[in-house]
């Protein structure tokens, strides 16, 4: 079974300041996962998504996020906060069925909400 | 290219009452998925459909049903409003193949049950 745990409900960093949001992921087989993240009464956008080719992986606004297989983990990162990043983030994996084919469906973690003080 | 649309914005509606919520998917997507968003929490996953078909389930009632077109929108009905059925509901399309787990969200509509 896939499950996602976000490790902090809360981020808070000054402008300017790196940003640390922690993911822990369970799948059974090689996983797609996924960062997205949701502004206030917004929808969800698309930061970025792993599938295997490389374990560091680019996204928008400057977040990367590195697979590490090992530690089961995929932290998302960015040098340097700016205010418009305060948003509630979201780790996600997607669903497999036998043999590891995608099945599409995506399991959320809690969410993370990142503060970015001035 | 248009995105994801989801119609209407806000709903309110009373304990009992039934919803239908629209949701039309991204230019050349052919598949559409629904979650359920709690005030505080994740997506959780309803169904999905492709070819006019429901194509997973998550852990919901019968109270929830869905429907896709021809055309790929799809509705979300839900019967017997209960308070807790109070949420988020997002509506995510993707293109079934090797990249079908990339799902683009809509603004998603508010459903307060009174």
């Amino acid at each position: 079974a896939q499950s996602v745990t976000q490790l902090d409900s809360h981020v808070s960093v000054s402008e300017g300041t790196p940003v640390l949001l922690r993911c822990n992921y369970s799948s059974s087989y090689s996983p797609s996962l996924f960062w997205y993240v949701q502004h206030p009464n917004k929808g969800l956008q698309l930061l970025l998504k792993y599938t295997s080719a490389a374990t560091l992986v680019k996204g928008i606004n400057g977040f990367e996020a590195e697979f590490k297989k090992s530690e089961t983990s995929f932290h998302l990162t960015k040098p340097s906060a700016h205010m418009s990043d305060a948003a509630e983030y979201f780790c996600v994996v997607s669903d497999r069925g036998y043999g590891g084919s995608t099945l599409g469906r995506l399991y959320f973690g809690r969410g993370t909400q990142l503060t970015v003080w001035p | 290219d248009a995105g994801v649309t989801q119609s209407p914005t806000h709903l309110i509606k009373t304990r009992g009452q039934q919803v239908t919520l629209r949701c039309s998917p991204k230019s050349g997507h052919d598949t559409v998925s629904w979650y359920q968003q709690a005030l505080g929490q994740g997506p959780q996953f309803i169904f999905q459909y492709y070819e006019e078909e429901e194509r997973q389930r998550g852990n919901f009632p019968d109270r929830f049903s869905g429907h896709q077109f021809p055309n790929y929108s799809s509705e979300l009905n839900v019967n017997a409003l209960l308070l807790g059925d109070s949420a988020l509901y997002l509506c995510a399309s993707s293109l079934l193949g090797e990249s079908e787990d990339t799902q683009y969200f809509g603004p998603g509509t508010r459903l307060t049950v009174l």
